[in-house]
C-alpha cells in the first residue's frame, strides 16, 4: 500500500540553525509529493511541492528534493526562525488518485 | 480570494448526538475533500467529491459518518450518534481537478 514515514519530533533548533525533517514513502507508481505546513491555531497550508523524480520544490527558504531512488522527499532549510515553529507534514498523492496519504507529522521548536 | 472556509470552528456534543460540519470550499474548486485529525491516527482521508461523479466513500469509518455536497459546491459532514472516539479535527479541502488541495481550519469536534 502507500505510506509515509516521517521523523519521530520534536525537533528543537536555536534560530538560524540548519533544519533537515527526514521523510521516506512507499507507494506503488510514481507519486505526487507535498510538505504541508500547520502553524499554531491555524490549518494546514501547503509548503511546497514535487512531482516527478529530481523536481525540486521550493519555498520561504524551505527545498525537498523528490528522490526516486531513495524514495525520499526531505525537507531542508539553512537558517531557521522561530517564526517556522510549526507542525510539518510529508504527503504523497498516488498517479491519478485523489486522497493525501500523510506522515505522522513533526514538530519543530525554534528557539531564539 | 477567500480560501476553504468551516463551520462550526468549534464543537462540543454529548455522546449519543448528532452533528453537522459544514465546508464552503474556493469558488470553482471542482474537487471537494473531508479528512479527519486525530491525535491517535493523524491525518486520515474520509471522502472525496468531484464534479458530478459518484463521491470515493472509502475513508469512512462507519456508517454513522455521511457527506452530502449540494449543487457542486457547499459540503456538509454529518456524524451520527457520535462517540468519544469521535472527537478530532475535521478538516475540509478542495481543489482544481489534478492540483494541489487548499485546506481549511477545521472544526474541532468534542464529544463529551
Amino acid at each position: 500500500g502507500n505510506s509515509v514515514t516521517q521523523m519521530e519530533g520534536p525537533v528543537t533548533l536555536s534560530e538560524e540553525a540548519f533544519l533537515t525533517i527526514n521523510c521516506t514513502y512507499t507507494a506503488t507508481g510514481y507519486p505526487s509529493l507535498f510538505w504541508y505546513v500547520q502553524y499554531p491555531g491555524e490549518g494546514l497550508q501547503l509548503l511546497l511541492k514535487a512531482t516527478k523524480a529530481d523536481d525540486k520544490g521550493s519555498n520561504k527558504g524551505f527545498e525537498a528534493t523528490y528522490r526516486k531512488e531513495t524514495t525520499s522527499f526531505h525537507l531542508e532549510k539553512g537558517s531557521v526562525q522561530v517564526s517556522d515553529s510549526a507542525v510539518y507534514f510529508c504527503a504523497l498523492l498516488r498517479p491519478h488518485g485523489n486522497k493525501l496519504v500523510f506522515g505522522a507529522g513533526t514538530i519543530l521548536r525554534v528557539k531564539s | 480570494g477567500a480560501g476553504v472556509s468551516q463551520s462550526p470552528s468549534n464543537k462540543v456534543t454529548e455522546k449519543g448526538k448528532d452533528v453537522e460540519l459544514r465546508c464552503d470550499p474556493i469558488s470553482g474548486h471542482t474537487a471537494l475533500y473531508w479528512y479527519r485529525q486525530s491525535l491517535g491516527q493523524g491525518l486520515e482521508f474520509l471522502i472525496y467529491f468531484q464534479g458530478n461523479s459518484a463521491p470515493d466513500k472509502s475513508g469512512l469509518p462507519s456508517d454513522r459518518f455521511s457527506a452530502e455536497r449540494t449543487g457542486g459546491s457547499v459540503s456538509t459532514l454529518t456524524i451520527q450518534r457520535t462517540q468519544q472516539e469521535d472527537s478530532a479535527v475535521y478538516l475540509c479541502a478542495s481543489s482544481l481537478e489534478g492540483f494541489e488541495q487548499y485546506f481549511g481550519p477545521g472544526t474541532r469536534l468534542t464529544v463529551t
